[in-house]
């Protein structure tokens, strides 16, 4: 099956920082790579996605990039504020095939 | 905007026990699926549905498990006799049709068996 795996599993930073987090994957047929923001007790929620056709997007503080040869994929966000504070996690996939397989997690701590 | 609704936000069973999870996926979204995920956890996928069968199942979907759609805008869970360690949120999720990506979650239903 899929493996993925996020690194880190934990991120500490100061507002204001950026934080990267890196997702890898093992499932070349891959081609739609989400990330996904997890409050505690809260639904996941996706923040950004990119296809394979695109190597990266950007939406305000948040951006995804994406290299396909080396199967991984990374979530940047600028100038982090306390409300990032969250469990984030990819789920590369086919999109045709219908599950989402998430990866490892990461918690982000962001300190004012 | 329209969400994916899910009752009751947490249900407390004895083992051995039945339990049904109920989810309203939003409205003409084609394709439904069920996750679990343990405290602490990743989400695992359980099952997807799709034109009112499963399309996919996970290998945590054992016979204890089953899904049903029975009128058109609920989607259910079963199982049937549950032990300590489904003990678990289960989220249901829902995707507009084929050419749409992105699954909405709904909040997700605490289940904890004793």
């Amino acid at each position: 099956g899929e493996n993925v795996e996020q690194h880190p599993s934990t991120l500490s930073v100061q507002e204001g920082d950026s934080a990267v987090i890196k997702c890898t994957y093992s499932d070349s047929a891959s081609n739609y790579f989400p990330w996904y923001k997890q409050e505690l007790g809260k639904r996941p929620q996706l923040i950004i996605d990119i296809r394979s056709n695109v190597g990266e997007k950007k939406d305000q503080r948040i951006a995804v990039t994406l290299n396909k040869t080396a199967k991984h994929f990374s979530l940047h966000i600028t100038e982090t504020q306390p409300e990032d504070s969250a469990v984030y996690f990819c789920a590369p996939h086919e999109y045709s095939f219908q599950k989402l397989v998430f990866g490892t997690g990461t918690r982000l701590l962001v300190s004012p | 905007e329209p969400e994916v609704t899910q009752t009751p936000s947490h249900q407390v069973t004895q083992m051995g026990q039945e339990v049904i999870l109920r989810c309203v996926p939003i409205s003409n979204h084609l394709y439904f699926y069920w996750y679990r995920q343990i405290l602490g956890q990743k989400v695992e996928f359980l099952v997807s549905f799709y034109n009112n069968e499963i399309s996919e199942k996970s290998e945590i979907f054992d016979d204890q498990f089953s899904v049903e759609r029975p009128d058109g805008s609920n989607f259910t869970l079963k199982i049937r006799s549950t032990k300590l360690e489904d003990s678990a949120m289960y989220f249901c999720a829902s995707r507009a049709g084929q050419g749409a990506y992105e699954q909405y979650f709904g909040p997700g239903t605490r289940l904890t068996v004793t």
